[in-house]
């Protein structure tokens, strides 16, 4: 049972341009979403994280928004640079970080 | 200084044989992770420890035993490792608070069972 989806397996974006990568989650128990960022034989590391309860949260060039209605979150970055490649894992966690549940991941590269 | 890490960080080995993978943090967090990252890429929360305490174990194989001799250090032993093991073994720590505290990973194990 996938409790947290990421359908894009891949994206492809300018230098300069915005990259929008996205998330829908099935379990409305969920209290906060994260975004863990992974370089090729690297472990994840975390980026930016949202609770349930706001629907927009910014971190310089990273912002994350919460459609709790929709169950769907997206992480936006803007400008997007190359050292930005890399796979982006969408996370969700109850009110203790016990337990991650983590997103299949979504390639991003950015051409120059 | 790696906060978190682990060793080896590649295991080749043959089916039916025992297998230890280490891993140690120095941010001195209460709280430990093992991940396993499968072939379709999915990563999955397999134990949790604080301070020592196991305190999450997810329907994970009895042949797999973590073992945490001091809140720094969280081992894997895998014993009589078959095929469907084959993936790479992520350790993480934490401080064990809220759900939007930031996790630190290792660099992973990849586990290849032949």
């Amino acid at each position: 049972d996938q409790q947290v989806k990421q359908n894009s397996p891949s994206l492809s974006v300018q230098e300069g341009r915005i990259s929008i990568l996205n998330c829908d989650y099935t379990n409305s128990m969920f209290d906060y979403f994260l975004w863990y960022k992974k370089y090729p034989a690297e472990g994840p590391t975390f980026l930016i994280s949202i609770s349930s309860i706001k629907d927009k949260n910014e971190d310089g060039r990273f912002t994350v928004f919460l459609n709790k209605s929709a169950k769907h979150l997206s992480l936006h970055i803007v400008p997007s640079q190359p050292g930005d490649s890399a796979v982006y894992f969408c996370a969700a966690s109850g009110s203790t970080a016990s337990k991650l549940t983590f997103g299949t991941g979504t390639r991003l590269q950015v051409t120059l | 200084d790696t906060a978190v890490s682990q060793t080896p960080k590649y295991l080749v080995t043959q089916m039916g044989n025992d297998k230890s993978i280490k891993c140690e943090q120095n941010l001195g967090h209460d709280t430990m992770y093992w991940y396993k990252q499968d072939s379709k890429k999915f990563l999955k929360i397999m134990f949790s420890y604080n301070n020592k305490e196991l305190i999450i174990n997810e329907t994970v194989p009895n042949r797999f035993s973590p073992k945490s001799p001091d809140k720094a250090h969280l081992n894997l032993h895998i014993n009589s490792l078959e095929l469907g093991d084959s993936a790479v073994y992520f350790c993480a720590s934490g401080v064990g608070g809220t759900g939007d505290e930031k996790l630190f990973f290792g660099s992973g194990t990849q586990l290849s069972v032949l």
